[in-house]
Parts: C-alpha cells; structure tokens; sequence
C-alpha cells in the first residue's frame, strides 16, 4: 500500500511559466515533507522541506504547499527553467515510519523552451 | 562542505567477487544510510546507522554488509552479488534521522 503518492508521473511545462508537482499521502501520522529533485545516474538533491505545523514554506523559485485536511501538498516552481527538467520526489516521515522517509514514486518534470 | 561523497562511482564485479562501496560526509551529521535504486523507481532504504550502531535492516540478503567505522564513514561490503543486484546504489547522511537527509552521488554497480 503506498504511503506516498505522484500520480503524474511527468509533467510538461513551458519554460518561464510555473510548474506544480502534486503529492498526496495516506497516513496522518507524517509531520514532515520533503521533495527532492534527481537528475540521471546522480543522487537526490534536497530541494525543500514543510513541517506539518505550517501550510507554506518559500525558498527562492520554490515553494511548497501543505493541506493537511487533504492529506496533499504541491511544489510550485516559479519561474520554470530549463534545468529544473529532471525527476522530482516527494518524500514524507513521522513517528510511526521510525522517521525514515517514505517516498512517491516521482514525477518527471520536462521544461520546454 | 555539505557534500556527502561516494566511490567508487562505477563499478562493474562478477558474481564471485568480493568489493566495497565507500561513503564519507564532515558534516558532523550522526545518521548514515544505504539506499539502492533501481531506474524510475524512488530510492529503496536498506540500512540505517544511528551514532555507528546499525539501528535499520530492511531485510536486505547478507551479501550486503554495511560497516560504520567512525562517524563520517560508512561502507557496504559486497559479496557474491547477482546480477539483479545491478542498480544505483546511493548514501546519505542526516543530523538527526528525522529531518533532511543528503545523498552521495552514488555508485553505478553492474554485476556481471
């Protein structure tokens, strides 16, 4: 049963305009999100993170959104450049995952110029 | 330095081979993992180490051995793996395990 779900699997968007990635999660338990962005052949980069306490966390072009009554957060990237193409996950922890990070599946985000 | 750091970043090993993967951060984080992934998949967590003591194994087959030889290292020994084994194999190192964690490049292991 997945925890954490990406059900978009890619994402095409035009360059300069936003790009929203969508996750949802099943267990209300989690009390952290994170996403993460993945280029081929290379490890995760963390990107940003939301702690349940708060609804909206801002860093530069990216921000991310928490509902928690939706059990669903978003990550809005503004504006999109080219080199935001690349395999973004969504990732959640809390007490009952012992803290360890359950993920989405991901989302493939293509910029297009 | 926010760098966690992994070789070797290719590796190519028969199936009776013995290798090592290596991982080192200076972060002063105390929480170290493994974790493999396999191509559009999310990254599979295999073992945790919290203050270099094996805290999670995620069942993982004993051809895998991690090791934690101080408090910036971590190792994953390799023996007689299969070829399904092949996959990207990733490290990343957390302050606490809650919280951000930040990954290696990884290794590219293909087993032949």
């Amino acid at each position: 049963d997945q925890q954490v779900k990406q059900n978009s699997p890619s994402l095409s968007v035009q360059e300069g305009r936003i790009s929203i990635l969508n996750c949802d999660y099943t267990n209300s338990m989690f009390d952290y999100f994170l996403w993460y962005k993945k280029y081929p052949a290379e490890g995760p980069t963390f990107l940003i993170s939301i702690s349940s306490i708060k609804d909206k966390n801002e860093d530069g072009r990216f921000t991310v959104f928490l509902n928690k009554s939706a059990k669903h957060l978003s990550l809005h990237i503004v504006p999109s450049q080219p080199g935001d193409s690349a395999v973004y996950f969504c990732a959640a922890s809390g007490l009952d995952s012992n803290y360890q990070l359950i993920w989405g599946a991901g989302t493939k985000l293509i910029i297009k110029p | 330095d926010t760098e966690v750091t992994q070789t070797p970043k290719h590796l190519v090993m028969g199936m009776t081979n013995k290798k090592s993967l290596k991982c080192e951060q200076h972060m002063g984080h105390r929480a170290m993992y493994w974790y493999k992934q396999k191509a559009k998949k999310p990254p599979e967590l295999m073992f945790v180490y919290s203050y270099e003591k094996l805290s999670i194994n995620e069942s993982v087959p004993s051809r895998f051995s991690p090791e934690c030889p101080n408090s910036s290292l971590l190792n994953l020994h390799l023996h007689a793996l299969q070829p399904e084994d092949s996959a990207l194999y990733l490290c990343a190192s957390s302050a606490l395990t809650a919280g951000e964690a930040f990954f290696g490049q990884g290794t590219r292991l293909t087993v032949v």
